[in-house]
């Protein structure tokens, strides 16, 4: 079973609008949360961390985290052509840190 | 600041042909080192890992085989292609603890 789901598997909002991604981890070992952001034929780039219950932000990207129900979330507001990529979730435990991937969520924003 | 760099930036390789991937991070002392596999637009698939020169662990098989000859560099290869190695293939590296991890721009294969 993958350790790691997301929801959903793709995703289209229009400009401007907001986002919203899923992430919830199998393992209850899984405290720490990454999510990262992959454009077409590039590396995925690391958008945030966060490792305890509530919000994090950071300009357009608010992260919430709910370690009780392992899931996390990330809201894109006011959603721009350029955040068109692959968002992928990342999980790990307070063991080695080897962080294990979600299957990605493939976000459209259409103008 | 570190950098990762890794070469070629992209390669179209005969199937049976040898192949040779390399990785070099620059600025960072004993980092974890990670090669992931991907399809297009497709999942991260972990190929290995190491957390020290000359010591690389195996995650998945396939017909792959990675080494670790200094502590800024990771090398992918293999003696034959398939066509079933075509795909991104991506180095990342972390520190220690809840690091980040930090992926390379990656290299695209074609095998035909």
């Amino acid at each position: 079973q993958q350790k790691v789901q997301q929801s959903p598997e793709s995703l289209s909002v229009p400009e401007g609008g907001m986002a919203s991604l899923n992430c919830t981890s199998s393992d209850r070992n899984f405290q720490y949360f990454w999510w990262y952001r992959q454009h077409s034929g590039e590396g995925p780039k690391a958008l945030m961390s966060i490792f305890s219950d509530g919000d994090k932000k950071e300009g357009r990207f608010t992260a919430h985290l709910n370690k009780a129900s392992l899931h996390v979330s990330l809201h894109i507001r006011d959603s721009q052509p350029s955040d068109s990529a692959l968002y992928f979730c990342a999980a790990s435990d307070g063991g080695n840190y080897k962080p294990t991937f979600g299957k990605g969520t493939s976000l459209v924003v259409h103008p | 600041a570190q950098t990762i760099h890794q070469w070629p930036v992209a390669e179209i390789k005969a199937v049976g042909s040898p192949l040779s991937l390399g990785c070099t991070i620059k600025g960072k002392s004993s980092p974890n080192l990670y090669w992931y596999w991907q399809a297009t637009g497709g999942t991260l698939q972990q190929l290995f890992y190491s957390i020290t020169v000359g010591q690389v662990e195996s995650v998945v098989q396939l017909n792959l085989s990675a080494s670790r000859p200094k502590d800024d560099q990771f090398i992918l290869s293999t003696e034959k292609l398939l066509l079933s190695h075509s795909g991104f293939y991506l180095c990342a590296w972390r520190g220690q603890g809840r690091d980040t991890q930090y992926f390379g721009p990656g290299t695209r294969l074609l095998v035909l």
